[in-house]
């Protein structure tokens, strides 16, 4: 049974980055037709895809994010990560990961409140 | 920018049937663009219903259905029930690794 679970602070401070990793268990992060994804929501609003990284290793971001975020993955400990930097209150939101395919059902972590304040 | 359209709410009565649809700014929907949708719940995490248009998810009720209608994505609900009262999100692949959601629809069941 794939499981995702996210790890990182719950509270960053204005302009510092937001660093969150994904565990996953029950897959491997080198399954073919695999993306791993982050998606946010903030307070009482809609959900944002913002970035991916394939089984490849090659990676997608927002156009709207893509100044500021980095996702990464590492195979060894079956993890892959975000880095936001210079955020705002704006970037107070739920993170999700997930695993995302093309033709099959997807599965997401439970996700994380990230609180940007001073 | 690619901007995926939802209504921002909709209503039904139990019993009844609704039709909720997903479209694109740039484009029709179609299947090559794996259009899936998702309800959640208050506090909780989405919940994939539909995956590539019309695939059902494990354990998703057959009142939940899938299709293209015209040039856009559809999610129908027959015979909806109190508890598929939520927010409905769909979202459409774009190519390389990239993901659009919808804003959502809000369903109210009453």
């Amino acid at each position: 049974q794939l499981q995702l679970q996210e790890s990182g602070p719950g509270l960053v401070k204005p302009s510092e980055t937001l660093s969150l990793t994904c565990t996953v268990s029950g897959d491997s992060i080198s399954t073919i037709n695999n993306f791993w994804a982050w998606v946010r929501q903030p307070p009482g609003k809609g959900l944002e895809w913002i970035a991916s990284i394939s089984y490849t290793g090659s990676t997608g971001y927002n156009p709207s994010l893509r100044s500021r975020v980095t996702i990464s993955v590492d195979r060894a400990k079956k993890q892959f990560s975000l880095e936001m930097n210079s955020v705002t209150a704006a970037d107070t939101a739920v993170y999700y990961c997930a695993r995302l395919r093309k033709r099959e059902p997807s599965y997401w972590g439970q996700g994380t409140l990230v609180t940007v304040s001073s | 920018q690619t901007v995926v359209t939802q209504e921002p709410s909709f209503s039904v009565s139990p019993g009844g049937t609704v039709t909720l649809t997903c479209g694109l700014n740039s484009d029709s929907v179609s299947p090559n663009y794996y259009p899936c949708w998702y309800l959640q719940t208050p506090g909780q995490a989405p919940r994939m219903l539909i995956y590539t248009t019309n695939n059902r998810s494990s354990g998703v009720p057959d009142r939940f259905s899938g299709s293209i209608l015209g040039n856009k994505a559809a999610l129908t609900i027959t015979g909806a029930q109190a508890d598929d009262e939520a927010d409905y999100y769909c979202a459409v692949y774009m190519g390389s690794g990239s993901w659009v959601f919808g804003g959502g629809t809000k369903l109210t069941v009453l």
